[in-house]
């Protein structure tokens, strides 16, 4: 049982490069999200989707787009990338069945540096 | 405007005592909270969570007790061990929303 995988575990792009982050769950959980975490900082919401076809946002979404088009698959895109968006990004997945309760199922995270 | 307040960066406790990490919330809205163990290299992993309508979860070592009036929570470790050497994170959760809000994390060192 894989969990929650992340791919690519680490990247260097250049300003203004975009690049796609993966997330993959394979417990069949509705809602998923992307957080990043900068040193000496808590983890800040992107986007999150409770479930294939609807995606929200969160604390911090500019300069980030999602899509949701299975249950499995929650990548994250990173438009037109900027120094202030190096970070390590976390996808997390949560099941729903008797709603949100914020109990979070982490991937290892992917740390992004943009030169 | 943070929300979750983790003041304490660091705590230091030798092996077999007991260990308080604290928490302040200002998000009425909250109504779950959960407590996650941080590794370096690894992705935070869930460790203890309590609603809104208790004041206490066991769970093994692990003890997380809620304050609401004062909108503090607290995790006690007892007895604590060098593998309980992580970065811990409290969260909190507006469940209607679908939102968790985490705190900056305190790095807890049990020393042997």
């Amino acid at each position: 049982n894989a969990g929650v995988t992340q791919t690519p575990k680490f990247q260097v792009l250049k300003t203004g490069q975009s690049m796609t982050l993966q997330c993959a769950q394979d417990m069949n959980h509705e809602y998923m999200s992307w957080y990043r975490q900068d040193p000496g900082m808590g983890l800040r919401l992107i986007h999150y989707s409770v479930g294939a076809g609807i995606t929200d946002q969160g604390e911090v979404p500019n300069g980030y787009n999602v899509s949701r088009s299975t249950t499995e698959d929650f990548p994250l895109r990173l438009l037109s990338a900027a120094p202030s968006q190096t970070s390590v990004y976390f996808c997390a997945s949560s099941y729903s069945l008797r709603g949100y309760s914020g109990e979070l199922f982490f991937g290892e995270g992917s740390r992004l540096t943009v030169l | 405007d943070q929300q979750v307040k983790q003041n304490s960066p660091s705590l230091s406790v030798q092996e077999g005592r007991i260990s308080i990490l604290n928490c302040d919330y200002t998000n009425s809205m909250f109504d779950y909270f959960l407590w996650y163990k941080k590794y370096p290299a690894e992705g935070p992993t869930f460790l203890i969570s309590i609603s809104s309508i208790k004041d206490k979860n066991e769970d093994g070592r692990f003890t997380v007790f809620l304050n609401k009036s004062a909108k503090h929570l607290s995790l006690h470790i007892v007895p604590s061990q060098p593998g309980d050497s992580a970065v811990y994170f409290c969260a909190a959760s507006d469940t209607n929303a679908g939102k968790s809000t985490f705190g900056d994390g305190t790095t807890l060192t049990v020393k042997p």
